[in-house]
């Protein structure tokens, strides 16, 4: 069965760089949602879209952006990188029921 | 807000020993009720669910019931396996379905 495809799995960017990482839904789900795990810790919601639209907000701060396109997948897009910002970027998709997760992005920023 | 919390780790089980997390939550409405699982090196997976009051999920071996009396999910198994070792998350699904709020996680070791 088809899963959550996220990409790239593994994105080293410097201080101060720009990325973006990309997640595909599973087909036929509506929402999708974005975490961050930092290293040792439990994942921290970040952001959330229903229907190409905002659907929720967490912890994201705002050098971070996120959008969901007509074909439901969605990217993270991050600026002014710092150290902090290392860790593993999950994302989820759900159908209105259980949330299904992908693999995860792990950024390291050096 | 909702939320939930589980018990610290780490746990530290031989072979063959029962295994219980213990999971409390809060929430308004009527939450769904998981727990996810991520082995080393891996991403986040569903390892049961229950989704109102009363209902068991069940998976691997893996229980936990729905207690909305005590508002809670606990984790349990009769007899864990070295393959269990891993980190475990509950977790709740607010009403609308948005999203999906995480405990701290517990790891557990299983020794052989």
């Amino acid at each position: 069965a088809a899963g959550v495809i996220q990409s790239p799995r593994h994105l080293i960017k410097e201080k101060r760089e720009t990325a973006t990482l990309k997640c595909y839904p599973i087909p036929r789900h509506d929402t999708v949602y974005w975490y961050q795990q930092g290293p040792g810790q439990d994942p921290q919601f970040l952001i959330s879209f229903y229907e190409k639209m905002q659907s929720d907000k967490g912890s994201i701060p705002d050098r971070f952006s996120a959008q969901q396109f007509s074909d439901y997948h969605s990217e993270l897009n991050m600026s002014s990188l710092e150290l902090g910002d290392s860790a593993l970027y999950f994302c989820a998709s759900s159908g209105r029921t259980e949330a299904f997760f992908g693999q995860g992005t792990r950024l390291t920023v050096v | 807000g909702d939320s939930v919390t589980q018990m610290e780790g780490p746990v530290t089980l031989s072979e063959e020993a029962f295994l219980t997390i213990n999971c409390t939550y809060t929430a308004t409405g009527y939450p769904s009720l998981f727990w996810y699982v991520q082995y080393p090196g891996e991403g986040l997976q569903l390892l049961l669910k229950a989704t109102k009051a009363d209902d068991k999920g069940s998976n691997k071996g893996f229980e936990a019931t729905y207690r909305k009396e005590t508002t809670s999910f606990h984790l349990e198994k009769g007899s864990v396996q070295v393959s269990d070792s891993a980190v475990y998350f509950c977790a709740l699904s607010d009403t609308g379905g948005f999203k999906t709020i995480f405990g701290a996680g517990t790891r557990l070791f299983v020794k052989a």
